[in-house]
């Protein structure tokens, strides 16, 4: 099965810039990967996935870059904002067999 | 449009009662699935359904059993609690066989 890991536990940025937090994941085999946002007393959600034959994907304010070769993965936040300040965790797996990460805590400092 | 819901949001427990996590969705998902999380670890799949009726072990299922009899409703039932299950408990749906919308838990505490 997958096993992901974040490599950084906390991630403290100055309101303006962007962000990037990353994950490493060990299954190459793996077909889908997910981030995903968690705030204080409330459950994940949902913020942008990304199949393994892409490379990048983009959202609002959001990208995804997708790096095979070392199975890594990233998060990128454009102007990050006092309400980005969450937890953030990748997954990475196949359908109804995802494995999830513990979580970078993104701090938004004014 | 509600989503997700979980009830109840909070319980404490004695080793040994039992009792049952109620998931219910509005969006008409097929998939659904419960995960539990615990500190400094990621999520975990405890048991998933693809559909009405049917139900599948996930990650971690021992000491859990779960049922679908409604397309709309996911149950989780703990038969005899242990300190162990002390956890918070997220319930997800999904159209895609991919978690998606999940609900706000419910922490749980066994004694």
């Amino acid at each position: 099965g997958e096993s992901v890991g974040l490599h950084l536990p906390t991630l403290s940025v100055q309101e303006g810039d962007n962000s990037i937090i990353n994950c490493a994941y060990s299954n190459s085999a793996s077909d889908y990967f997910i981030w995903y946002k968690q705030e204080s007393g409330k459950g994940p959600q949902f913020i942008i996935d990304i199949r393994s034959n892409m490379d990048k994907r983009q959202g609002q304010r959001v990208t995804v870059l997708l790096n095979k070769t070392v199975k890594h993965l990233s998060l990128q936040i454009a102007a990050t904002q006092p309400g980005d300040s969450a937890v953030y965790f990748c997954a990475g797996g196949d359908n109804n067999d995802m494995r999830f990460g513990a979580g970078t805590r993104l701090t938004v400092k004014p | 449009n509600a989503g997700v819901t979980q009830t109840p949001k909070f319980r404490v427990l004695k080793t040994g009662q039992s009792m049952t996590l109620l998931c219910a969705q509005d969006m008409n998902h097929e998939y659904m699935y419960w995960y539990r999380q615990d500190p400094g670890m990621g999520l975990r799949l405890i048991h998933y359904s693809v559909g009405e009726g049917t139900t599948a072990k996930g990650e971690v299922p021992d000491g859990y059993n779960v049922s679908r009899l409604k397309k709309q409703n996911f149950l989780l039932g703990l038969e005899s609690a242990a300190p162990s299950q002390t956890s918070v408990y997220f319930c997800a749906s999904s159209y895609s066989g991919l978690p998606q919308h999940f609900g706000d838990g419910t922490r749980l505490s066994i004694l």
